[in-house]
């Protein structure tokens, strides 16, 4: 069973929508990220979150907020899609943060297609 | 601020060859780095990772050695199969510098021809 869920598996939006990217973790993790694969740019970080308190944010453009109502949930808004946007979004998770060298644990990825 | 860089895009091998994949970084700290892969329409998977006491870690056949000295975390096995086609990425974990990111390089894919 995978431990690390991301719904939907495969989005379709227009530009200009919104649209919200789920994730729920079960390994008992306390670290949660959000990364971002697409041709132009392989793996890219986008926010971490530790206990539910944002630790880093490396993406310049507000219109992706994360969103912890648990603390195994990291969800992901995106406002006022562009085609851009197009990627794979992958949800992470570690048991503490990267200051410990611990394994990254991916989940299978929401692949996002903005028309 | 930190990197990592991974020279070759694309790699096409035949089986049974060794191979190597490079991977060199750089950071202000003695960071940890670590080697996923990810095959097709899959997520990324650690496939291993340096230690602080300078073990070489090994996993399905492939090791690497972390030499602080020339920066570098190449990735390498003895004889290449089918299966390990996928897409190689080395990552960077520069705890110190209170960094919350595992910083990826831009991915080495892995061809393996019969």
């Amino acid at each position: 069973d995978p431990k690390i869920i991301q719904k939907p598996k495969y989005l379709v939006a227009v530009t200009g929508s919104e649209k919200i990217l789920i994730c729920e973790q079960y390994l008992g993790h306390n670290a949660m990220y959000w990364y971002r694969q697409s041709a132009k740019k392989p793996l890219e970080f986008m926010f971490s979150y530790s206990y539910q308190k944002l630790m880093d944010n490396q993406t310049a453009s507000s219109r992706f907020q994360p969103q912890s109502s648990k603390k195994n949930h990291l969800d992901l808004q995106i406002t006022a899609l562009k085609p851009d946007d197009s990627a794979t979004y992958f949800c992470a998770s570690s048991q503490e943060g990267p200051a410990s060298a611990e394994t990254l644990y991916f989940g299978s990825g929401t692949r996002l297609t903005v028309l | 601020g930190d990197s990592v860089t991974q020279t070759e895009g694309l790699v096409t091998l035949t089986e049974g060859l060794p191979v190597m994949l490079n991977c060199t970084y750089q950071s202000t700290y003695s960071p940890f780095l670590f080697w996923y892969v990810q095959h097709l329409n899959e997520a990324p998977k650690l496939l291993l990772k340096s230690f602080t006491d300078n073990k070489r870690p090994e996993h399905q056949g492939f090791h690497a050695t972390l030499h602080k000295s020339s920066s570098s975390f190449h990735l390498q096995k003895s004889s290449a199969q089918l299966s390990d086609s996928a897409l190689y990425y080395c990552a960077l974990s520069a705890a110190s510098s209170g960094s919350w990111q595992l910083i990826f390089g831009s991915g080495t894919q892995l061809t393996v021809m019969p």
